[in-house]
């Protein structure tokens, strides 16, 4: 059974550094594309990027990039977004997802990481 | 890369069909067919209901439909029941190498 199994919810505070992850596991993590998906409280769903575990290769949303990292640990079948200094703005919740590349969608998806931004 | 465009909402009763309309442009929705659409309940991560405009995936009642025409895609739903009532998101592949969603429309069921 494919899984994806997304690390717990956080509180921080303007400035700080957060790395969320996404550990999936039930199929072949390192040949199949992982991104991550936002949702702003009562807002819509917005395409974040997504990584090919086995080489690393990373897309962007011309929205996001810049303002984020996406990686990934082959080792330990895990993603990980990644923030260098957190805004009130990054309030969302974050879903990551496996999308098939080739025929353009997500098949399976993260149950969500709640991330609270708040000084 | 803009959002592609939905209605934010769409309503019908019991029974009858809806049409929740996509709109991309030809970089996006009209030089592809990677559309597909998404329902999400309050709460909820969302689900897969089409893929690649207008393929089922197992397990999606044939009541739901997709199809496209230019840079409009499409998703109806016929025989609405009260468990359809939901959040649904279109999203396409782009000429980018990147993904864009729609903005999203709420379906109640009168």
């Amino acid at each position: 059974e494919v899984q994806l199994v997304q690390s717990g919810a956080e509180v921080k505070k303007p400035g700080e550094s957060l790395k969320i992850s996404c550990k999936g596991s039930g199929y072949s993590f390192n040949s199949n594309w992982i991104g991550w998906v936002r949702q702003m409280p009562g807002k819509g769903l917005e395409w974040m990027g997504i990584i090919y575990p086995g080489d690393s290769d990373t897309r962007y949303s011309p929205s996001f990039q810049g303002q984020v990292t996406i990686s990934a640990d082959k080792s330990v079948s895990t993603a990980y977004l990644q923030w260098s200094s957190l805004k009130a703005s990054d309030t969302a919740m974050y879903y990551c997802a496996r999308q098939r590349y080739s025929y353009g969608y997500i098949d399976y998806w993260g149950q969500g990481t709640l991330v609270t931004v708040s000084s | 890369q803009s959002a592609l465009t939905q209605p934010p909402s769409v309503s019908g009763s019991a029974g009858q069909s809806v049409t929740i309309s996509c709109t991309g442009t030809s970089s996006d929705v009209g030089s592809y067919n990677r559309v597909s659409w998404y329902q999400q309940p309050p709460g909820t991560a969302p689900k897969l209901m089409i893929y690649e405009v207008s393929n089922r995936p197992s397990g999606v009642p044939d009541r739901f439909s997709g199809s496209k025409s230019g840079n409009t895609a499409s998703l109806t739903i016929s025989g609405l029941q009260a468990e359809d009532e939901a959040d649904y998101y279109c999203s396409s592949y782009t000429s980018s190498s990147t993904w864009v969603f729609g903005g999203g429309t709420k379906l109640t069921v009168l």
